[in-house]
């Protein structure tokens, strides 16, 4: 059974870093990408970056470029999103989502329950 | 990247059928097949409903069809039931390997 579970809600400062992790079981992790997601309160979501697991390939929204480092760790099957020099801009709920290989191309099949990120001073 | 276009809400009465429609550029939905839809309850996580166009996942009612054509993709439920009710997204691979979600649409079964 494919389970995807992440860290729990974070308060951090104005100008400080967040990071986020992304624990995955159920299915080959390498032979996966997972993806990250956000959303502010009442807002739409937006895709703001993905990892492929194998290569470690990455590509971040144009928005975050310079702001976002997405990693992983294959001997845990993690995946960890850090975000810095955050702002109050920056709160918002962040979801990973694993895309399964196997089960073919660009969908995020498997989703993470949310972490949800405040930023306050 | 621009969000992809969708209504900000679509509603119906129980048992109706209705579209949601969600527009991009020739450079995301209209370049690979690769269109996805999520369904959005309160304090939920996503769930995918439809992946390549107009696959549906195992477990997602046949209620539940999508299509494509140029730049427009389109989501259709039918016979609405109260369940349905949530926000509904696509999103869409685009030519510079990344990603672009809609702007959401608000389903209401009146």
């Amino acid at each position: 059974q494919v389970q995807v579970v992440q860290s729990g809600p974070e308060v951090k400062k104005p100008g400080t870093s967040v990071k986020v992790s992304c624990e995955a079981s159920g299915f080959t992790f390498s032979n996966s990408a997972v993806q990250w997601v956000r959303q502010a309160r009442g807002q739409r979501l937006e895709w703001i970056g993905w990892i492929v697991i194998a290569s470690g390939n990455t590509n971040y929204a144009e928005n975050l470029q310079g702001r976002l480092t997405i990693s992983r760790d294959m001997s845990t099957n993690t995946a960890y999103m850090e975000l810095s020099s955050l702002g109050s801009e920056d709160t918002a709920v962040f979801y990973c989502a694993a895309e399964l290989y196997s089960n073919g191309c660009c969908f995020f099949e498997h989703w993470g329950q949310g972490t949800l990120v405040t930023v306050s001073s | 990247q621009s969000a992809l276009t969708q209504p900000a809400s679509v509603s119906g009465s129980p048992g109706q059928s209705i579209t949601i429609s969600c527009t991009g550029t020739s450079s995301d939905v209209g370049a690979y097949n690769y269109v996805s839809w999520y369904q959005q309850h309160p304090g939920e996580a996503p769930k995918l409903m439809i992946y390549d166009v107009s696959n549906r996942p195992s477990g997602v009612s046949n209620r539940f069809s999508a299509s494509k054509s140029g730049n427009t993709a389109a989501l259709t439920i039918s016979g609405l039931q109260p369940e349905d009710e949530g926000d509904y997204y696509c999103i869409s691979y685009t030519t510079t390997t990344s990603y672009v979600f809609g702007t959401g649409t608000k389903v209401t079964v009146l």
